[in-house]
């Protein structure tokens, strides 16, 4: 079945700094990704949808300037947090879609601002 | 923006069945309805989708009402690799949404040994 990998699956930064969290498609093709945040017991929030070779498309609230998005290749998107502060810190996923299949989701990557 | 209702919380004994309901009373034509089931500390996983007709995978059966504004995910037995929170999920193709997924709260399926 279809797999995606993301990667680091765990990050510690200092505030100030930035991360970035790779999606990867590794047995199919995916022209659009998907970008989630999750804090503790609550749901996944939609962050934006990510295109290949176009601007991504944020959700309402998002700073797109702040959790910039590039989906430069058909198995790849990324997500670099820019001078993250520790209310960033969150569980983040991302998620990919096949055609008519199911979406297929990343395992995650926890991150922690301190 | 998630335009399901589920239970907060339900439980189970291992080996018997589990009905989840979902309600979508405001489904459109072309909303798919998706089933994803989620883990602690790890992303969702695809369980089971549909149209209009039930559906079986080795997974689950999606039970859809006629009218299409409720669905039942039924899991034939449980075990206890099944505790997780379940998401039912309204997918629409069309329109500006174009195939986004909005999760809302779940359900969290405690499984009993």
């Amino acid at each position: 079945g279809a797999v995606v990998s993301q990667h680091p699956s765990r990050v510690i930064c200092k505030s100030g700094t930035s991360v970035k969290i790779e999606c990867r498609s590794l047995d199919f093709q995916a022209t659009t990704m998907f970008w989630y945040r999750q804090f503790p017991k609550q749901s996944l929030m939609l962050m934006a949808t990510s295109n290949e070779g176009s601007k991504a498309t944020y959700e309402q609230g998002v700073e797109k300037d702040k959790f910039l998005i590039n989906h430069a290749s058909l198995t790849l998107s990324t997500l670099t947090v820019t001078s993250a502060h520790p209310e960033d810190s969150s569980f983040y996923i991302c998620s990919a879609v096949q055609d008519n299949y199911g979406y297929t989701f990343g395992s995650g990557t926890r991150l922690t601002v301190v | 923006d998630a335009k399901t209702t589920q239970p907060n919380s339900m439980e189970s004994n291992e080996e018997e069945p589990v009905h989840l309901p979902c309600n979508h009373s405001t489904i459109s034509g072309t909303d798919y309805i998706h089933w994803y089931r989620q883990l602690p500390s790890q992303g969702p996983e695809y369980v089971i989708h549909g149209l209009t007709s039930n559906v079986n995978n080795r997974m689950a059966s999606l039970a859809i009402a006629e009218d299409r504004k409720s669905s039942t995910l039924i899991l034939h037995r449980a075990t206890l690799r099944d505790a997780a929170v379940y998401y039912c999920i309204l997918r629409d193709l069309r329109g500006s949404t174009l195939g986004r997924l909005y999760f809302g709260r779940g359900t969290q399926l405690t499984v009993w040994p």
